[in-house]
């Protein structure tokens, strides 16, 4: 079946703009993460959510970052006026139950530049 | 808490050769699982390697295989008979069983040279 999709793959934004990443995950898993990949870095974790439980939003770095997600599947993370420091690859990752037991499959990413 | 720690920041590989990157990690759980994650150029992150860590044999899948040793908390990748589409950056990660916190290290950038 289908991976996990996210877009748009590339956004350019001007600092202080508002942006929405999209995130589309393996259909039938319950566990999504999204993670924050800076220039030569390794994962950053951002928020996480599994089922219909609250997420986990300790890894959000400011109150700028928020999520969603509707219906148990589709995830947007949107970041509100947009800093330079914003700047990554902001990965989602999808599955099927939660913790170690679940080997995360990740979507391809989106690369945000902020000008 | 935990971390993950990859020493080596860049390695390079003569196509066809072997080669082993290493990783440890810091945990004070005692049933967990450990990764190795492959990103090519093109971003996506691909699975190369699971392991539980209350099993004792070493996971393999084709050319990969890992040398764990859990007293130590490390956690090799070994890659034999390397080829071209290798070259990518490698992540160790380690998760507990039963929550979310997945930790990742901060890569190995790996060159296979023809």
């Amino acid at each position: 079946g289908a991976g996990v999709s996210q877009s748009p793959s590339n956004k350019v934004t001007e600092k202080g703009k508002d942006v929405e990443l999209r995130c589309d995950p393996i259909s039938g898993h319950t566990a999504l993460y999204w993670y924050r990949q800076s220039l030569g870095q390794g994962l950053e974790f951002l928020i996480y959510f599994q089922g219909n439980s609250a997420p986990d939003k300790s890894g959000l770095p400011s109150d700028r970052f928020s999520a969603e997600r509707t219906g148990g599947s589709v995830s947007t993370l949107t970041i509100q006026r947009t800093q330079q420091e914003d700047s990554a690859v902001y990965l989602c990752a999808s599955s099927l139950t939660s913790g170690g037991y679940g080997t995360q499959y990740f979507g391809p990413g989106t690369r945000l530049l902020v000008l | 808490a935990q971390t993950v720690t990859q020493s080596q920041p860049e390695m390079s590989v003569q196509e066809a050769e072997t080669v082993t990157l290493s990783c440890t990690y810091d945990t004070s759980e005692s049933n967990y699982y450990l990764f190795w994650y492959k990103q090519p150029p093109s971003r996506q992150m691909i699975l190369v390697i699971r392991q539980e860590a209350y099993k004792q044999q070493n996971a393999t899948e084709n050319r990969f295989s890992v040398n764990f040793q859990k007293a130590a908390k490390s956690f090799s990748l070994k890659i034999s008979d390397s080829q071209l589409g290798d070259t990518a950056m490698y992540f160790c990660a380690q998760s507990p069983l039963d929550n979310n916190d997945m930790r990742f290290g901060a890569g190995t950038r790996l060159t296979v040279k023809p």
